[in-house]
Order: structure tokens, then C-alpha cells, then sequence
């Protein structure tokens, strides 16, 4: 079954601080890997966009990296903000006979302390 | 960057009335609009994939006769709750892609539907 997975569930940390969110996946036949952040009331807003040949993409202070052969995705916030407070979704894409779809996974609920 | 909307953003209906929700694609032709429903502190679930001048696909559990789906031009989708109830109170997200060769889908901001 395709599924997605992310860990941990929720996060809090002081502003200034790193943080590192991940990702597992089971979904094939793997397409590519989209993460996004969700401020709360606010539609999902793509952060990197990452295909099989691609191990790590830079967005600004957002790194995402991708392991292809254990299936696994994380992105990395450097030097939190307050404005980072947000829903993180890890959204992994894959065909199949009927076309292209999506695998959304539960999201990681950060929260950015002053 | 494209840009989706949606109108309204926020709406409060009584039970038993009907509810259109709108999504439009701004600054591209969207062959294809997905329709999603997200509670509080959940991901967002799919309700629906409309692709344009044809009949939605639902997903299953989805009731197609209670959330219409109206994909009538390349820029707008409409999500229609029928006699809606207060555990439709929801918050209801719709993306656009250009065609599903494409790789990203852009979302709207969402609507905040609560039925009392």
C-alpha cells in the first residue's frame, strides 16, 4: 500500500535553532517528492521538489535531502524563525496505469518559540 | 508563480442549505483541479480529481451526489455541499495543475466552511 510517514508529529523550538523533519515513503512506482509548509488557515505552499536522481536542494534556509534506496526524505531548517511556525507536509507523487497521483503524509506541526 | 483562488474564504450556513464553494486558476489554464477537506490538525484528505469538460472522480467514501463537482472551464472549478449538515464543517482546499504532466499542483488558500 502507498503510504507516507513523518516524524515526529509535532516540534517546538527556540527561535534560532535547527531542526530536522523526515519523511518515509512507501509509495511506488516513485515519481518525485514535494515538500510543503501549511500556515495554519492557509492553502499548502511548495518548498523543494525533489526527483529520484536528486539527493539534496537548497530553498533559502529549507534543505531537503532524498535517499531513493531506503526511501526516506528529510528537510532541515536552519537558523529558525517565528514565521516558521507552520504544518510541514511531505507529499510523494507516483504512477500507475490510470496516470499520475499523490500521496500526502500527515505533516509535522512546528512551532517556533521566541 | 501561478495563483489560485478561492471564493468564499469563509462561510456559515445553516443546516439543510447548499454551499458553492469556487476555484479559480489565475494566470494558467488548469486541465485539472483537486478538491480536499482537512480537519483540525489532520493532512489534507482528497475528496475528488475534476479534470475539465468531464465527470469528477471521487474518492471512495466520498459522496459524489452530496459534494458536486463542476469543472466547466479551464479556469474554474466549483464544489457545490449539498443540504449540508454540521459535520461537513470543514476546511476545504482546492489545487490546480496544468495537466497532469506537469509536476506541482498550486493550492488555493483554502475555505472555511461551518455549518451551524
Amino acid at each position: 500500500k502507498n503510504q507516507v510517514e513523518q516524524s515526529p508529529q509535532s516540534l517546538i523550538i527556540l527561535e534560532g535553532k535547527n531542526c530536522t523533519l523526515q519523511c518515509n515513503y512507501t509509495v511506488s512506482p516513485f515519481s518525485n517528492l514535494r515538500w510543503y509548509k501549511q500556515d495554519t488557515g492557509r492553502g499548502p505552499v511548495s518548498l523543494t521538489i525533489m526527483t529520484f536522481s536528486e539527493n539534496t536542494k537548497s530553498n533559502g534556509r529549507y534543505t531537503a535531502t532524498l535517499d531513493a534506496d531506503t526511501k526516506q526524505s528529510s528537510l532541515h531548517i536552519t537558523a529558525s524563525q517565528l514565521s516558521d511556525s507552520a504544518s510541514y507536509i511531505c507529499v510523494v507523487r507516483f504512477r500507475d496505469n490510470y496516470g499520475q497521483n499523490f500521496v500526502f503524509g500527515p505533516g509535522t506541526r512546528l512551532s517556533v518559540l521566541p | 508563480g501561478a495563483v489560485v483562488s478561492q471564493h468564499p474564504s469563509r462561510v456559515i450556513c445553516k443546516s439543510g442549505t447548499s454551499v458553492k464553494i469556487e476555484c479559480r486558476s489565475l494566470d494558467f489554464q488548469a486541465t485539472t483541479m483537486f478538491w480536499y477537506r482537512q480537519f483540525p490538525k489532520q493532512s489534507l484528505m482528497l475528496m475528488a480529481t475534476s479534470n475539465e469538460g468531464s465527470k469528477a472522480t471521487y474518492e471512495q467514501g466520498v459522496e459524489k451526489d452530496k459534494f458536486l463537482i463542476n469543472h466547466a472551464s479551464l479556469t474554474l472549478s466549483t464544489l457545490t455541499v449539498t443540504s449540508a449538515h454540521p459535520e461537513d464543517s470543514s476546511f476545504y482546499i482546492c489545487s490546480a495543475m496544468q495537466g497532469l504532466a506537469y509536476n506541482e499542483q498550486f493550492f488555493g488558500p483554502g475555505t472555511r466552511l461551518t455549518v451551524l
